[in-house]
């Protein structure tokens, strides 16, 4: 069974602060996407990672995948009250597989 | 706005009753995926359809099943419905990025 840990499983942190989430698995990954979901929404796409040790930017997150291709992290720099929501990290083999998110809460 | 349009947006239903969610993807899109959501469970795979064929089953109970037409969009449909069905169902749809999922809104499904 194909399965994706993501930790921690909650946080809440004060407004300018960094955090960094993680996604973990004993499988290798085809790809790793990480989604954003906020509530009454499906998730969203923020990036797709593809190629072991890739490290991707989008404005104040940064997305790395591990070497190995088992793992990767998404870290936040200063953190706003709009980076609130459950993000998801997914890896592609045949199926497209969820972890069970990260709660992330931003005070304000 | 995702493009993919999802139908009911709430339902809510007996145990023991049978109900259909709808799913229209973006247009053009082939495959379409269901997805159920609970807070213990996350969000977890349930089928696949591509172009009307199913192409890839996850954890989908047998007293559940769906569908993909010709005009591509696709029913799920829930029968003997018991209480832990309840749960946000999603669908997606996935274009010529073998990754990139497009989610709907969810259909909010309450049995009582």
């Amino acid at each position: 069974t194909q399965l994706l840990e993501q930790s921690p499983q909650f946080l809440s942190i004060q407004e300018g602060e960094n955090l960094t989430v993680y996604c973990n698995s004993s499988s290798v990954f085809s790809s790793l996407q990480w989604y954003r979901q906020e509530p009454g929404e499906g998730p969203v796409l923020l990036v797709t990672v593809v190629t072991g040790g890739e490290v991707k930017k989008l404005k104040r997150l940064t997305f790395q995948f591990g070497d190995a291709r088992k793992d990767s992290s998404l870290h936040i720099t200063a953190a706003q009250p709009g980076d609130t929501g459950l993000y998801l990290c997914a890896g592609s083999w045949d199926k497209i597989i969820f972890g069970k998110g990260t709660r992330l809460h931003i005070l304000p | 706005d995702s493009g993919v349009t999802q139908t009911p947006k709430h339902l809510i239903t007996a145990t023991g009753q049978r109900v259909t969610l709808r799913c229209s993807p973006r247009s053009g899109d082939l495959s379409v995926y269901w997805y159920q959501q609970s807070l213990d469970q996350g969000l977890q795979f349930l089928i696949q359809y591509y172009n009307g064929e199913e192409r890839a089953k996850g954890n989908i109970l047998e007293r559940f099943s769906a569908q993909q037409f010709p005009d591509l969009h696709s029913e799920l449909n829930l029968s003997s419905l018991e209480l832990g069905d309840s749960a946000l169902y999603f669908c997606a749809s996935r274009g010529t990025s073998r990754e990139k999922l497009f989610f709907g809104s969810g259909t909010q499904l309450s049995v009582l």
